[in-house]
């Protein structure tokens, strides 16, 4: 079955320190990946997506992923973390399976210590 | 631009209840999705609906739960008889259209506690 695996649950790190959280997905067709992010109080939102063509994607509060297709990973990263960081990011994977159906990891919590 | 609506908020029911929730997307929005988000796990999609049509519902447990769109705008989200274990938060999202690497958003969600 398709499943999509964010390997850290819980991170804490300090402000100005570099961020990244791993994901991978178990699909072998084509795929929009999607990074939301869940912050404290407030509903699920879009960090950032890829859809096509640069795997290298940038999305708002300077959130970057990358797309490496034979890894089946798109990882997300932040060179510089700041405390308004904390919050749950989630990996997203829409596949086509003759619709289209969208597969969130696990989750992961980001505590930033100011 | 007005976001997804739920409601209620919160729901406390015992188990062999019934309940049902509300969800209004975004207007324009053809495609509307519900998940059941079990505490410490990611969102699990139970059905999706493209216009007034059920495009997937391969996870929802239909002898319990049911869902409708009618006139493909607000939808509801029904459990009867509800389980301990439905306890969770219940999202409802939208998207503009089904695929095509649009991004979903979703609704503050519904939080249901089954006793």
């Amino acid at each position: 079955a398709q499943s999509v695996s964010q390997h850290n649950h819980h991170v804490i790190l300090s402000e100005a320190a570099s961020l990244e959280l791993g994901c991978n997905y178990s699909y072998g067709g084509t795929v929009n990946l999607f990074w939301y992010v869940q912050y404290p109080g407030q509903h699920l939102q879009l960090l950032l997506k890829y859809f096509s063509g640069d795997p290298l994607v940038k999305g708002i509060k300077g959130f970057e992923a990358e797309f490496i297709k034979s890894k089946f990973s798109f990882n997300l990263r932040k060179p510089s973390v700041q405390w308004s960081d904390t919050a749950e990011y989630f990996c997203a994977v829409m596949i086509s399976t003759g619709g289209f159906k969208t597969i969130f990891g696990a989750g992961t919590r980001l505590f930033v210590k100011a | 631009e007005a976001g997804v609506a739920q409601s209620p908020r919160y729901k406390i029911i015992e188990k062999r209840q019934s309940v049902a929730f509300w969800c209004n997307p975004i207007s324009g929005h053809a495609t509307l999705y519900w998940y059941q988000q079990i505490l410490g796990q990611g969102p699990k999609l139970l059905i999706q609906f493209q216009n007034n049509g059920v495009v997937d519902d391969s996870q929802l447990p239909k002898d319990r739960f049911s869902a409708e769109r009618l006139k493909g705008v607000d939808s509801t989200l029904k459990i009867q008889p509800a389980k301990l274990e439905d306890s969770a938060v219940y999202l409802c999202a939208s998207s503009l259209v089904l695929g095509g690497g649009y991004e979903q958003y979703f609704g503050p969600g519904t939080r249901l506690t089954v006793t």
